[in-house]
């Protein structure tokens, strides 16, 4: 089944702690991005990657870090700079030619304590 | 003003009731278009995707596209207590603008009531 992993489902952190969030996917996509969901706030972007070994900062990127060493997987470490960080989280991809619209996965609720 | 505008509902509706979804927006740079439902603690799932103007039929789901009027819409035909979820709009520009950065409307939640 082609698609897009995340894991865990449920994360539950120490406030202080970094912990890194997993996404793969095996559709042969170029983009991934990682978005942050809040109630009543909508899909708000953490990072994007057009290719391997290159992103860029979306709209909240502070107290996020990305690697993008594989095209199939795009790590999110949220840190303990990020002040509010439970939320849900979600991966998306996009392909690069000829089907350009975007797939997420399950998603990560992860919660700080 | 935000780029992508979507009444946030709730939005309920009986069983069987034809169901209009909207969203408005201001950049006319945007090409592609999408609409997601999205259950309860669950990710997006694409419904329709649309590039420029027009319509797009699949099953009881149908999406329309105005761009002279920066508007999209999406319609549930014979709506079901199953077609309960918030709904998300979704849209990038072409490739001479940010194409890989996607918007997104707040969400318009749906009650079918049996």
């Amino acid at each position: 089944d082609g698609g897009i992993t995340q894991s865990p489902k449920y994360l539950f952190r120490k406030e202080g702690q970094n912990v890194t969030l997993s996404c793969e996917q095996n559709l042969n996509h170029d983009a991934m991005y990682w978005y942050r969901q809040d109630p009543g706030q909508g899909l708000r972007l953490i990072y994007y990657s057009q290719i391997v070994n290159d992103f860029q900062k979306g709209d909240i990127a502070e107290g996020y870090s990305v690697s993008r060493e594989k095209k199939e997987s795009f790590p999110l470490t949220v840190t303990s700079a990020q002040k509010n960080p439970t939320a849900f989280y979600l991966c998306a991809s996009r392909g690069t030619s000829g089907s350009y619209e975007q797939y997420f996965g399950p998603g990560t609720r992860l919660t700080v304590t | 003003q935000k780029e992508v505008e979507q009444d946030p509902g709730p939005l309920s509706v009986p069983e069987g009731a034809i169901v209009s979804l909207n969203c408005t927006y201001s950049n006319s740079a945007f090409q592609y278009f999408m609409w997601y439902r999205q259950y309860s603690r669950k990710g997006p799932e694409l419904l329709m995707y649309t590039y420029s103007s027009g319509n797009k039929e699949d099953g009881r789901f149908t999406a329309q596209v105005d761009k002279s009027s920066k508007y999209i819409s999406l319609f549930i035909r014979d709506s079901q207590p199953s077609d309960s979820a918030t709904y998300l709009c979704a849209m990038s520009a072409g490739r001479e603008y940010n194409f890989n950065k996607f918007y997104f409307g707040s969400g318009t939640k749906l009650n079918v009531k049996p």
